[in-house]
């Protein structure tokens, strides 16, 4: 079993949809939970964090983790053609960062 | 030049030739890493460099050569590499290696074996 399990899409919604994406983990020492985005031909670069169960919100963004069923969500409302990117979910203990496949998500204008 | 910054961003090689790639950061960094990214895959760390030493190689092919001269300065050198080799191979640098240190990543360079 993959410690980071992410369902690698593609995902095509139209503008202005909710958007959700989400990872399951197996490794309950994961403390540190977060989201990176990635746009063609370019790296990775973070989006959002956080370390603990809950919701935590930046404008369209809201990364949400339960820790108790292992498994985080990032939801884009009001999703633009600019949100068009692969969207890799990535999860800590200690130093070690282990990331999921990424899901590629694809904005209809 | 701000961030990290990878050359060459295209490279195509045969299995017999030797080339190195290049990562530079300019954020004052002290960790830096090499990682390889396959279609379909996580993004696979394969070395790990802190204030120029290195603290971890994650059982990566002796034909994969890192070399960390400095903190700013990582290259990744390859010879006699196979076909599968082929995939984006990303650069990243943190302030430290802690729990909560961000890895700032470069664009990668696009390697393709033939």
């Amino acid at each position: 079993q993959k410690e980071v399990e992410q369902d690698p899409g593609p995902l095509s919604v139209p503008e202005g949809a909710i958007v959700s994406l989400n990872c399951t983990y197996s490794n309950s020492a994961f403390q540190y939970f977060m989201w990176y985005r990635q746009y063609s031909r370019k790296g990775p670069e973070l989006l959002m964090y956080t370390y603990s169960s809950g919701n935590k919100e930046d404008g369209r963004f809201t990364a949400q983790v339960d820790k108790s069923s292992k498994y985080i969500s990032l939801f884009i409302r009001d999703s633009q053609p600019s949100d068009s990117a692969t969207y890799l979910c990535a999860m800590k203990y200690n130093e070690k960062l282990t990331f999921g496949t990424g899901t590629r998500l694809t904005i209809i204008p | 030049e701000t961030g990290v910054t990878q050359t060459p961003r295209h490279l195509v090689m045969g299995m017999t030739n030797k080339k190195s790639l290049k990562c530079e950061q300019h954020l004052g960094h002290n960790a830096m890493y090499w990682y390889k990214q396959s279609a379909k895959k996580p993004l696979e760390l394969m070395f790990v460099y802190n204030f120029k030493e290195q603290t971890e190689n994650n059982s990566v092919p002796s034909r994969f050569s890192p070399e960390c001269p400095n903190s700013s300065h990582l290259f990744l050198h390859l010879h006699t590499l196979q076909p599968e080799d082929s995939a984006l191979y990303l650069c990243a640098s943190s302030l430290g290696s802690g729990l909560y240190n961000e890895q700032f990543f470069g664009p990668g360079t696009r390697l393709t074996v033939l």
